[in-house]
């Protein structure tokens, strides 16, 4: 199955630009790179996702590079609120189906 | 507001014992996901169903098993519980397939074996 790296934990201060990235090897031709945030005591949440080059939504902006081997999330001027574990996802395809496999997840830690 | 639930909330069970946990999608999705979750871990992917038929599996041995429903609710059943399955057990709906469509997911359900 692919897999992916993520630093275990990252700290910033409010209104700081963070930048998150994820090392994904196998990751096939045809499936996107997804980002979720998780709080404690619930399930995930989505994002943002992206197939190649950069991506921009509401919240985050998401960049892949052209061997897309590897991800960064850019979350501009974080908050308080913005302290969650960010976990990127990937599919690996296969004769079987597709897996969806999560990384590690990176802790963030915003301070005042 | 998601739209995917999940029951129960929380579940003890003792080694040996087998588990069903039931997830109702969101509206107009038609794949399931499930993943188990252990404390500090990511989530691993389990299954997913696509249209009553399962579509993906990750490294989980046959006594986790599923079942998708025509109404796309689901169902993950556990055999043989082991104490490592105490987790929590998430599931995700979305509107396609695969791993490119946005998971929706439910709050999960706390799962504590002894």
């Amino acid at each position: 199955l692919a897999k992916t790296t993520q630093p275990i934990s990252m700290d910033s201060y409010e209104g700081q630009e963070v930048n998150i990235t994820c090392s994904h090897n196998n990751i096939a031709t045809n499936d996107y790179i997804t980002w979720y945030q998780q709080f404690p005591s619930q399930g995930p949440r989505f994002i943002i996702h992206g197939y190649k080059t950069k991506v921009t939504n509401e919240v985050a902006s998401l960049f892949i590079p052209a061997d897309r081997k590897s991800s960064t999330l850019s979350l501009p001027r974080v908050s308080l609120s913005d302290t969650a574990v960010y976990y990127c996802l990937v599919g690996d395809t296969n004769q079987a189906g597709t897996a969806l496999i999560f990384g590690k997840g990176t802790t963030l830690s915003v301070s005042s | 507001e998601t739209g995917v639930t999940q029951s129960p909330t929380h579940l003890i069970k003792t080694r040996g014992q087998q588990v069903t946990l039931r997830c109702s999608s969101q509206s107009g999705h038609n794949t399931v996901s499930w993943y188990q979750q252990a404390l500090g871990q990511g989530p691993q992917f389990i299954f997913q169903y696509y249209r009553e038929e399962e579509n993906g599996r990750g490294n989980f041995p046959p006594r986790f098993s599923g079942l998708q429903f025509p109404n796309y609710s689901s169902e993950l059943n556990v055999n043989a519980l082991e104490l490592d399955d105490s987790a929590l057990y998430l599931c995700a709906s979305s509107a396609d397939s695969g791993s490119n469509n946005e998971q929706f997911f439910g709050p999960g359900t706390r799962l504590t074996v002894l």
